[in-house]
């Protein structure tokens, strides 16, 4: 099973400053199969990338995801208010789906 | 709209069992695999299992496998998650959810539930 590693496990930055998100996989993976998503408190998930870099319907060009084989980021080059929340990556190229353990982005 | 509606909040004891439903709409129910993810309080998400309506093939997380079951009624376009003794450490929310594309269990999830919160207390 993959096991993914998602760092730092807090981030705290200001509005309009640039936050970069790393996953890393314990063995190469396809990049076909590499998403990330947002979760707010309360709030189901929702998938902001897939693909590694194809952002989902509705997804502001602000979030941008790259990477490939055992590494993986997602960069929001603006943060907005509502962009302060947690943050997952998962692998979905086979079963289980593993999902990393979150990088909170929060408000500095 | 496509969308999943889940069945609401439970509270039950320690051994009993418990069933809780999602219902698909706005898609074809048949066509389309549907997830099960859990969240324990303030933790991150895991994948459980997943389900294919259509003929009901079944895939489960080898942490989840003999703990819960997955199953389907396409007739009435609902997956559900089952527990026949129930732990303290099945407190969670869990949720469903329907990958991006139909037919392929090797997405990611597009369309989430709104969770259901299942609490087990004596």
């Amino acid at each position: 099973e993959i096991v993914l590693t998602q760092s730092p496990g807090t981030l705290s930055l200001s509005p309009g400053e640039r936050a970069t998100l790393s996953c890393r996989a314990s063995q190469s993976v396809s990049s076909y199969n590499f998403a990330w998503y947002q979760q707010k408190p309360g709030q189901a998930p929702r998938l902001l990338i897939y693909g590694a870099s194809s952002r989902a319907t509705g997804i502001p060009d602000r979030f941008r995801g790259s990477g490939s084989g055992t590494d993986f980021t997602l960069t929001i080059s603006r943060l907005e208010p509502e962009d302060f929340a947690v943050y997952y990556c998962q692998h979905y190229g086979s079963s289980p789906g593993t999902f990393g353990q979150g990088t909170k982005l929060e408000i500095k | 709209e496509v969308q999943l509606v889940q069945s609401g909040a439970e509270v039950k004891k320690p051994g009993e069992s418990l069933k809780i439903s999602c219902k698909g709409s706005g898609y074809s129910f048949t066509n389309y695999w549907i997830g099960w993810v859990r969240q324990m309080p303030g933790k991150g998400l895991e994948w459980m299992g997943i389900i294919y309506p259509g003929d009901s093939d079944t895939i489960y997380s080898p942490s989840f496998q003999g703990q819960v079951t997955i199953s389907a009624d396409k007739s009435i376009s609902t997956a559900f998650l089952q527990w026949r003794s129930l732990k303290a450490s099945d407190t969670a929310m869990y949720y469903c959810a329907r990958p991006l594309s139909g037919g392929s269990r090797r997405d990611p999830f597009e369309i989430w539930g709104q969770g259901t919160m299942v609490t087990v207390s004596s």
